[in-house]
């Protein structure tokens, strides 16, 4: 149980160009999500929280115009980068945490290259 | 807000020695401390978390242990294994969202 599907895995795009990840709990529903991000040999760095329905809550240095998040249902959770540039290139992995519960469920995550 | 150091960067031991990563957190308002493990290119695994009200806990070769007046916790891996090789990571959670160390390599050579 407690599984989180997120995809793409890989995705290549133009600088300029715009890309949507999606996250999904599979088996449970998801009160609050939560997006990292991650440098090659870094730790997670917290991007934003989103909770269903209502707007994310953007970490400090974190542009939110940059950075959508929409957490339309309580199953699934979109980052969507917009206007990429090769900076934004990194390992974007997706949390979801059960209402009540201690634990958190992670994405595979989704390694974005910006040429 | 929550910090959280995490020690070594890099573990390296023998297949069969015994690993000890420790963690130190600054927020009393965490209460919960998970610690994951991650392989290249993947998302971050739960190996196993202890909340604030316990000392210890422990899974097979697998234990933590927390200590909330000095605030800090360790997970202890015995009898290595080659694919414990992986990055670790620690956690606190002061809220509702998670604070992760920065960590540690381990590297189990046979």
């Amino acid at each position: 149980g407690a599984v989180v599907s997120q995809h793409p895995s890989r995705v290549i795009c133009k600088s300029g160009t715009s890309v949507k990840i999606e996250c999904r709990s599979l088996d449970f529903q998801a009160t609050t999500m939560f997006w990292y991000r991650q440098f090659p040999k870094q730790s997670l760095m917290l991007m934003a929280t989103s909770n269903e329905g209502s707007k994310a809550t953007y970490e400090q240095g974190v542009e939110k115009d940059k950075f959508l998040i929409n957490h339309a249902s309580l199953t699934l959770s979109t980052l969507t980068v917009t206007s990429a540039h090769p900076e934004d290139s990194s390992f974007y992995i997706c949390s979801a945490a059960r209402q009540g519960a201690f634990g958190y469920t992670f994405g595979s995550g989704t390694r974005l290259t910006v040429v | 807000g929550e910090n959280v150091e995490q020690h070594p960067s890099t573990l390296s031991v023998q297949e069969g020695d015994s690993a000890v990563i420790k963690c130190t957190y600054s927020d009393s308002a965490s209460n919960y401390f998970p610690w994951y493990k991650q392989e290249l290119g993947k998302g971050p695994q739960l190996i196993i978390d202890i909340r604030s009200n316990v000392g210890e806990k422990k899974d097979q070769r697998i234990a933590v242990t927390l200590n909330k007046t000095a605030k800090h916790f360790s997970l202890h891996i015995t009898e290595t294994q080659p694919e414990d090789s992986a990055v670790y990571f620690c956690a606190a959670r002061p809220t509702d969202k998670l604070i992760f160390g920065t960590g540690t390599r381990l590297q189990v050579f046979p």
